[in-house]
């Protein structure tokens, strides 16, 4: 039983304009939320995190919202650039110190 | 700074043969973790490390896998004797256990034949 879930496998955008990343989870325990890019042949690198005590995070162009009632969280970025195009996983613990559980991840292609 | 340094970067084998693959964190970082990514799919946890201890391998399948952290430091994951299903991308992550934030290696990807 997937724990957290990102249900669209692809998102193409055209640049400049705003890219939506979605992400869904299961467990109400979970309390602390990341979001991690990885391009292809390389590992996982951090992109931006938010605590339940919040709903939005915002980094640059990055902005992660939660929506703790609905279990939602998504990632937008603005203005979407052709380097964004990567593999994205959200990522959800119980704490900042419990395990990640990933998600499937989200290919996100960015057109010039 | 250096990063989470992983080898080998691919390895083939015939089934039933042993591997292992080694990883180096970053310096000062307590927590090691080792992670399954299969074709499609997000890392899936294997074992943590605190210090030396393995605090969590629940998911570990542990007739046929085996990990180690000496002093803490370096670790290395073993796999005896491998199947086919074995074949995905292992990648090892450190942490300061404060943020929550991994950093990864690059990953070992393994191809059993």
């Amino acid at each position: 039983d997937q724990q957290v879930k990102q249900n669209s496998p692809s998102l193409s955008v055209q640049e400049g304009r705003i890219s939506i990343l979605n992400c869904d989870y299961t467990n109400s325990m979970f309390d602390y939320f990341l979001w991690y890019k990885k391009y292809p042949a390389e590992g996982p690198t951090f992109l931006i995190s938010i605590s339940s005590i919040k709903d939005k995070n915002e980094d640059g162009r990055f902005t992660v919202f939660l929506n703790k009632s609905a279990k939602h969280l998504s990632l937008h970025i603005v203005p979407s650039q052709p380097g964004d195009s990567a593999v994205y996983f959200c990522a959800a613990s119980r704490g900042s110190q419990g395990n990640l559980i990933f998600g499937k991840g989200t290919k996100l292609s960015v057109k010039p | 700074e250096a990063g989470v340094v992983q080898s080998p970067r691919y390895k083939i084998i015939e089934k039933k043969q042993p591997v292992a693959f080694w990883c180096n964190p970053i310096s000062g970082h307590n927590t090691l973790y080792w992670y399954l990514q299969n074709l499609g799919q997000g890392p899936e946890l294997l074992i943590r490390y605190e210090n030396e201890e393995a605090v969590d391998d629940s998911q570990l399948p542990k007739d046929r896998f085996s990990a180690e952290r000496l002093k803490g430091v370096d670790s290395t994951l073993k796999i005896q004797p491998a199947e086919l299903g074995d074949s995905a991308v292992y990648l090892c992550a450190s942490g300061q256990g404060r943020t929550g934030e991994l950093f990864f290696g690059e990953g070992s990807r393994l191809t059993v034949l």
